[in-house]
């Protein structure tokens, strides 16, 4: 199984609304991925967390918040976003430091700030 | 910092053989892959280059050489499926973050 799953697919929101992303695998992967892509352009890394432990923060804006609550599960709570936000957000996972380490991505959820 | 740069479209015919190049400077090296996506979908990893050579899976194969910093994914017999956009990715000495190329739009035509 190398199935890394997301929800929900699509997501509009207003800038004053509060939501959740929601990213699960049961690879028994410990490191896990944000992802943000915007239209005909590569994904930009947000977030990495490693062993339920946040690892790298790409300089991303406070109003993206991630969290790992366990090894299987990874959130992004979005508060107060702006149009500009729109885009499609992956999560991937890996299994941290291994030799060949191959990030697998979930579908993704297509976000829009209206 | 990391500067990679491959071909930003390319077209190719059904059935030939089409080579995405990747060109990349990195203040270290740990790894380079190379994914397909489909348009609206997320990228799927195609193959994993670490050491100089050659690595060959079934219609796709990848080259690395370290010292010219350069890889390539050669598909054979495209089919038209075949039309995505390939991401050359690099992994740095300093974790197990990718930092994606821009991505290449490969169209197969009949």
């Amino acid at each position: 199984d190398t199935e890394v799953t997301q929800t929900p697919k699509h997501l509009v929101m207003g800038m004053t609304n509060k939501k959740s992303l929601k990213c699960e695998q049961h690879m028994g992967h410990r490191a896990m991925y944000w992802y943000k892509q915007k239209a005909k352009k590569p994904p930009e890394l947000m977030f990495v967390y490693s062993y339920e432990k946040l690892s790298i923060n790409e300089s991303v804006p406070s109003r993206f918040s991630p969290e790992c609550p366990n090894s299987s599960l990874l959130n992004l709570h979005l508060h107060a976003l702006q149009p500009e936000d729109s885009a499609l957000y992956l999560c991937a996972s890996s299994f941290p430091l291994a030799l060949q380490e191959t990030q697998y991505f979930g579908p993704g959820t297509r976000l829009l700030v209206l | 910092g990391q500067n990679i740069d491959q071909p930003t479209e390319m077209t190719a015919t059904e059935g030939a053989i089409v080579q995405i190049n990747c060109t990349y400077q990195t203040s270290g090296f740990n790894g380079l892959f190379w994914y397909q996506q489909h348009a609206g979908e997320a990228p799927t990893f195609l193959s994993y280059n670490v050491l100089d050579g050659l690595e060959e899976k079934g219609r796709f194969s990848s080259f690395l050489s370290r010292s010219k910093g350069y890889s390539y994914l050669l598909l054979k017999e495209l089919q038209m499926k075949d039309s995505a956009s390939y991401l050359c990715a690099v992994r740095s000495n300093s974790g197990y973050a990718l930092n994606f190329g821009k991505g290449t739009s490969l169209l197969v035509t009949p």
